[in-house]
C-alpha cells in the first residue's frame, strides 16, 4: 500500500520569502501525487497534481511542485510567499486503477505560518 | 449541485447516541471517500467506495463505524454509541475513477464537525 510522509509539522516563513514544503511517498511504481491546501475554516482545495510527463508541475496561486523519482519526493515550492498563503498543506498519493482499488492517502499536513 | 455536499455542517451529540452523516457526491463521480480530520492528526482515511466494487473499509477505527452508499450516489456514515474521541471533522470526497482520466482529482465537501459531549 502507498504511504506519504510530510516531515515538517509547522513551518514559519517571512512574507516575500521562498517556500518549500516536503513530501515523501512510498510506492513501488509511479503514483499519482497531489497537493491540497486547507485555509482556516475552509475545505480542501487542490493546488496541483502529477500523473505523468513533465516532472515540474505548475499549480494555482503561484505554486509548483517537482516529482523526483530517485528521491520519492514531491516537494511544493513557491518563490515568494504572501500572507494569504498561511494555511495547512496536505500531500496525497493515489495509484492507477489497474493497481487495484485503493484510496487516496494523505500526509499529516504541514501548517504554514507567514510573518511580516 | 456543482460540488460535494455534506450535511449537517455541525452536529453536537451526547455520548452514547448514534449519529448519521450524509454526503452527496458530484454527479457522475464513481469514487467516494470518507476521511476524519482531528486536530493535529491530518486526514485519516475511513472508507472508500468505487462503483459496484466492495468498499474498502480498512480505515474504519471500530465496528461502531459503518457506511453505505445507495444507488452509487449518496453515502451515509453512521457512528453508533458515540464516544468523545469520535469528535472530529468528517470529510467526504468524490472523484472520477482514478486512472481513467488524467484530469481526475478528489473534490472535498466542507465537512461535518461532530462534537460528542
Amino acid at each position: 500500500a502507498q504511504s506519504v510522509t510530510q516531515p515538517d509539522i509547522h513551518i514559519t516563513v517571512s512574507e516575500g520569502a521562498s517556500l518549500e514544503l516536503r513530501c515523501n511517498y512510498s510506492y513501488g511504481a509511479t503514483p499519482y501525487l497531489f497537493w491540497y491546501v486547507q485555509s482556516p475554516g475552509q475545505g480542501l482545495q487542490l493546488l496541483l497534481k502529477y500523473f505523468s510527463g513533465d516532472t515540474l508541475v505548475q499549480g494555482i496561486k503561484g505554486f509548483e511542485a517537482e516529482f523526483k523519482r530517485s528521491q520519492s519526493s514531491f516537494n511544493l515550492r513557491k518563490p515568494s510567499v504572501h500572507w494569504s498563503d498561511a494555511a495547512e498543506y496536505f500531500c496525497a498519493v493515489g495509484v492507477p486503477w489497474n493497481s487495484g482499488n485503493t484510496p487516496l492517502v494523505f500526509g499529516k499536513g504541514t501548517r504554514l505560518s507567514v510573518i511580516a | 449541485g456543482a460540488g460535494v455536499s455534506q450535511s449537517p455542517s455541525n452536529k453536537v451529540t451526547e455520548k452514547g447516541k448514534d449519529v448519521e452523516l450524509r454526503c452527496d457526491p458530484i454527479s457522475g463521480h464513481t469514487a467516494l471517500y470518507w476521511y476524519r480530520q482531528s486536530l493535529g492528526q491530518g486526514l485519516e482515511f475511513l472508507i472508500y467506495f468505487q462503483g459496484n466494487s466492495a468498499p474498502d473499509k480498512s480505515g474504519l477505527p471500530s465496528d461502531r463505524f459503518s457506511a453505505e452508499r445507495t444507488g452509487g450516489s449518496v453515502s451515509t456514515l453512521t457512528i453508533q454509541r458515540t464516544q468523545q474521541e469520535d469528535s472530529a471533522v468528517y470529510l467526504c470526497a468524490s472523484s472520477l475513477f482514478m486512472g481513467q482520466t488524467r484530469d481526475t482529482e478528489a473534490f472535498f465537501g466542507q465537512g461535518t464537525r461532530l462534537t460528542v459531549v
